[in-house]
């Protein structure tokens, strides 16, 4: 069973620019996650979506991040524009159905640098 | 609001020996799921153990345990007969029935030969 798929894997920035990141999680897995973890930190849950609808945004920065889950498959999470904070790795995770007993599969993060 | 704290940001293990790792958690809540994550460098991270808070019995994956006091909102993991390649940053993780999971802020484990 192939994993949850992140790309790229590194990106280094200028702080004001625009990136976007790639997720394609595990087939047949309703929901998705968005997770930023900073250095030394543990994971932050940024967005979820269950199939290509949003269950929680709570703790996304609207006013730069923005997230999409086109037809409740693979997802693209973008900030726009970058700041120097916003430097931090961040995971894709997938989950059958969104629920307490699920578990999470986590994709190899993608390391943002903003400079 | 839900929390997660892990007051161990490193530790050490004798390989063989036996280590344990401390969670504590705030919830109002009474029901939830408790899971302890690994996340080796620069690897993914992977589910290790989990526990529902509706079960008394303490979860157990091989050699690695939990000892899981709901009073105490207590959630410590024990690796037993620990391996070099045990090592790894160790995360404590909640969840209501959401998915949503809260993250404490991580243990270093370090395993000397």
């Amino acid at each position: 069973e192939a994993g949850v798929a992140q790309s790229p894997r590194y990106k280094i920035i200028e702080k004001r620019q625009s990136v976007a990141f790639w997720c394609n999680p595990i087939s047949g897995h309703a929901t998705l996650y968005w997770y930023q973890q900073i250095l030394g930190q543990g994971p932050k849950l940024l967005i979820q979506f269950q199939n290509n609808g949003v269950v929680d945004d709570s703790q996304l920065p609207k006013d730069r991040f923005s997230a999409e889950r086109l037809k409740g498959v693979d997802s693209t999470l973008k900030i726009q524009p970058a700041k120097l904070e916003d430097s931090a790795v961040y995971l894709c995770a997938s989950s059958p159905l969104g629920i307490g007993t699920d578990t999470q599969y986590f994709g190899p993060g993608t390391r943002l640098t903003v400079l | 609001a839900q929390t997660v704290t892990q007051s161990q940001p490193e530790m050490s293990v004798q390989e063989a020996e036996t280590v344990t790792l401390s969670c504590t958690y705030d919830t109002s809540e009474s029901d939830y799921y408790l899971f302890w994550y690994k996340q080796p460098p620069s690897r993914q991270m992977i589910l290790v153990i989990r526990q529902e808070a509706y079960k008394q019995q303490n979860a157990t994956e091989n050699r690695f345990s939990v000892n899981f006091q709901k009073a105490a909102k207590s959630f410590s993991l024990k690796i037993s007969d620990s391996q070099l390649g045990d090592a790894a940053m160790y995360f404590c993780a909640y969840t209501s029935n959401t998915g949503k999971l809260i993250f404490g802020q991580g243990t270093t484990l370090q395993v000397k030969p």
